[in-house]
């Protein structure tokens, strides 16, 4: 089975342009979570997708956005970028995401860097 | 709420020897816990975890943790450390919903 992808690997935007991530999941994963991770701030949830509904969102600004179709791919949006929002963007699929015992497998990521 | 707390950012091991990462854990549920490895410009990757079916968990790449309720800790340990262990190192516990709440990270040197 194909793992998690991730695109673009790598971004560089300005200050007040926005940007969006896309994030395919493990064949038959139904949940999709974004994570920021930066080395201030570490990994940090920004929110998770199931069924195409946002199921859990993390304590992150209103421009920060994301949907999921109904092929379970998801993406992520950023609008009016900036500099602290360079970052790594990680994206985890899982199957359900409601068992308790589910595991959250992540891609590469993609490095967000605003200039 | 749970979170993790990961005692020591950075710890440096000689090749060959035991490797401990320390991962304590604070959850008002019983907890699911577990240990992510990430190697330079790429994604985490699961080393085990542990849903309360054994105490000791055995993971990929050697690596073991052992969950002690008494002390809320998941250590993380391998018997003899490789060169191609050195990366960051992860704990987490599931919260509510989907949502992983991560430690801050353990960087593992191996001195050769």
């Amino acid at each position: 089975k194909a793992g998690v992808t991730q695109t673009p690997r790598y971004l560089i935007k300005t200050r007040g342009q926005q940007v969006t991530l896309s994030c395919s999941p493990i064949s038959g994963h139904r949940s999709v979570s974004w994570y920021q991770q930066t080395p201030g701030q570490g990994l940090q949830f920004l929110f998770e997708y199931f069924s195409e509904t946002q199921r859990n969102k993390g304590n992150f600004p209103g421009r920060f956005s994301g949907r999921q179709f109904s092929n379970s791919r998801s993406e992520m949006n950023v609008s009016t970028l900036e500099l602290g929002d360079s970052a790594l963007y990680l994206c985890a699929s899982s199957l359900e995401g409601d068992s308790r015992t589910d595991t959250q497998y992540f891609g590469p990521g993609t490095r967000l860097t605003v200039l | 709420a749970q979170s993790v707390t990961q005692l020591g950012s950075h710890v440096s091991v000689s090749e060959g020897a035991l490797v401990l990462l320390r991962c304590n854990y604070s959850s008002s549920v019983p907890p699911y816990l577990f240990w992510y490895v990430q190697y330079p410009n790429q994604g985490l990757q699961l080393l085990l975890k542990y849903t309360s079916a054994a105490t000791l968990v055995k993971g990929i790449n050697g690596f073991e943790a052992e969950f002690k309720k008494s002390e809320t800790s998941f250590h993380l340990t391998k018997p003899s450390a490789h060169m191609s262990d050195a990366a960051e190192y992860f704990c987490a516990v599931r919260g509510r919903g989907n949502q992983f709440y991560f430690g801050t990270g353990t960087s593992l040197t191996v001195i050769p």
